[in-house]
């Protein structure tokens, strides 16, 4: 069964850091591109990052680029999203999401999200 | 950028077929995904490829895409599948490629 499981989200003060995990489960995950989602409280979903099945291709979108960067683990099957510079509009619940087998699919899979709250 | 639009709510009563859209400049070229969500929770593929279903989802759930429009399709509607829905394709105009989302539908089932 395949599991995503995302931690690290938590209360940050804005212009602070933090680094969230997914532990991946029940699947090959080095063979696998993955993402990071996040939605705003009340709001839609917004695609955050993506990062290729060996880490060398990595995109992000034009609200995070150069503040944030995508990892992955393959030896450890994990994924990372390191968080700075923070902004009060970064506050959301951050899924983890799995690509589906071809180059830049679906997202078959998502974990359960993380919040990360960003206040003073 | 790519802008994918969706109606903001769509209602439909039990047993009847309930059509969402997903506009976009030429989607047609495109392939598109959907996925739902229910409050709480993570969201759920269900149409993958304009037309393809996940395996576990019921063949109620269908989907196209044509022109300027995709359309998910619930036929025979059932209250469990009340939930926000939404839209996303790969904008790869550029050599950065970018996930764009709709900005989802909710579906109310009276």
């Amino acid at each position: 069964e395949v599991q995503l499981v995302e931690s690290g989200g938590g209360l940050v003060q804005p212009g602070g850091s933090l680094r969230l995990s997914c532990a991946a489960s029940g699947f090959t995950f080095s063979s696998y591109e993955m993402n990071w989602v996040r939605q705003a409280p009340g709001k839609g979903l917004e695609w955050v990052s993506y990062i290729s099945s060996s880490g060398s291709t990595i995109y992000y979108a034009d609200s995070v680029k150069g503040r944030f960067t995508i990892s992955r683990d393959n030896a450890k099957n994990s994924l990372y999203l390191q968080m700075n510079s923070l902004r009060a509009e970064d506050t959301a619940v951050y899924y983890c999401a799995r690509g589906g087998g071809d180059y830049l699919a679906e997202f078959d899979y998502w974990g359960q999200g993380t919040l990360v709250t960003v206040s003073s | 950028s790519y802008v994918l639009t969706q109606p903001p709510s769509v209602s439909v009563a039990p047993g009847k077929t309930a059509r969402i859209t997903c506009g976009g400049n030429n989607i047609g070229s495109k392939s598109v995904h959907w996925y739902q969500q229910k409050p709480g929770q993570a969201p759920v593929l269900v149409i993958y490829y304009d037309s393809d279903r996940p395996s576990g989802i019921p063949e109620r759930f269908s989907g196209s895409n044509s022109g300027n429009t995709a359309t998910l399709t619930i036929s025979r509607v059932e209250a469990g599948d009340e939930a926000d829905y939404y839209c996303q394709v790969w904008d790869s105009s550029s050599d950065h490629p970018k996930v764009v989302f709709g900005g989802g539908t909710k579906l109310t089932v009276l």
